[in-house]
């Protein structure tokens, strides 16, 4: 993996359902990773910092984990609202300097 | 309060013209940053700046010019605006390090007719 990359671009679910999706980064020259919700018409909010292998976050019903050695970190939303509708976004630091390259995105649906 | 503000929300110009964008931060962070968020909805860093000092400058045309008067601002400049120039401007700043997350600003969606 060269470039910060997320799956499935997009998702539709029915409300309750749970669901998750993947950040996949870099595994050389690790620093971070953050998570941001992004919802139509404002401005990406952090959810999750994350550094150390094996970290689990948790707010509310969303948590994600990361594994740094396989370069990859899950967001889990437990039970999907419509208000869970946004597009999520991972951004991989990979020096101390707050530079953070940004995945594409992964827009969730949730239908009522 | 508004955390991360940007002035204008819209901008259209013609071709050509220059234009600035501020940015403003009221959360005492010292590093700031400039993202381009293109067609295909990616963000881009653009450039960052720590305690008015520029650390990041990616490969963006010199036709564009940040300046930080101060921690708390950060302006972009852009000159001979393009079609290509087309695009939302994210504002962001934060505590600086790998550590902390960033705030956003609103966007300013800059239109080249």
């Amino acid at each position: 993996i060269l470039n910060v990359e997320q799956s499935p671009q997009s998702l539709h679910v029915q409300e309750g359902d749970s669901t998750n999706f993947t950040c996949s980064f870099p595994s050389s020259n690790f620093y971070a990773l953050h998570w941001y919700r992004w919802e139509t018409a404002k401005s990406p909010e952090a959810l999750f910092v994350m550094t150390l292998n094996g970290d689990e976050k948790k707010k509310g019903r969303i948590s994600a984990t990361l594994n740094t050695k396989e370069g990859y970190s899950y967001l889990y939303i437990k039970g999907s609202q419509p208000e869970d509708s946004a597009t999520y976004l991972c951004a991989q630091h990979n020096t101390n300097a707050g530079k953070s390259t940004f995945g594409d995105g992964t827009t969730l649906t949730v239908k009522p | 309060d508004t955390a991360v503000s940007q002035t204008p929300k819209y901008l259209v110009t013609q071709m050509g013209n220059d234009k600035s964008i501020k940015c403003e931060q009221n959360l005492g962070h010292d590093t700031m940053y400039w993202y381009k968020q293109d067609s295909k909805k990616f963000l881009k860093i653009m450039f960052s700046y720590n305690n008015k000092e520029l650390i990041i400058n990616e490969t963006v045309p010199n036709r564009f010019s940040p300046k930080s008067p101060d921690k708390a601002h950060l302006n972009l400049h852009i000159n001979s605006l393009e079609l290509g120039d087309s695009a939302v401007y994210f504002c962001a700043s934060s505590q600086g390090g790998h550590r902390q997350p960033q705030h956003f600003g609103d966007g300013t969606r800059l239109s080249i007719l």
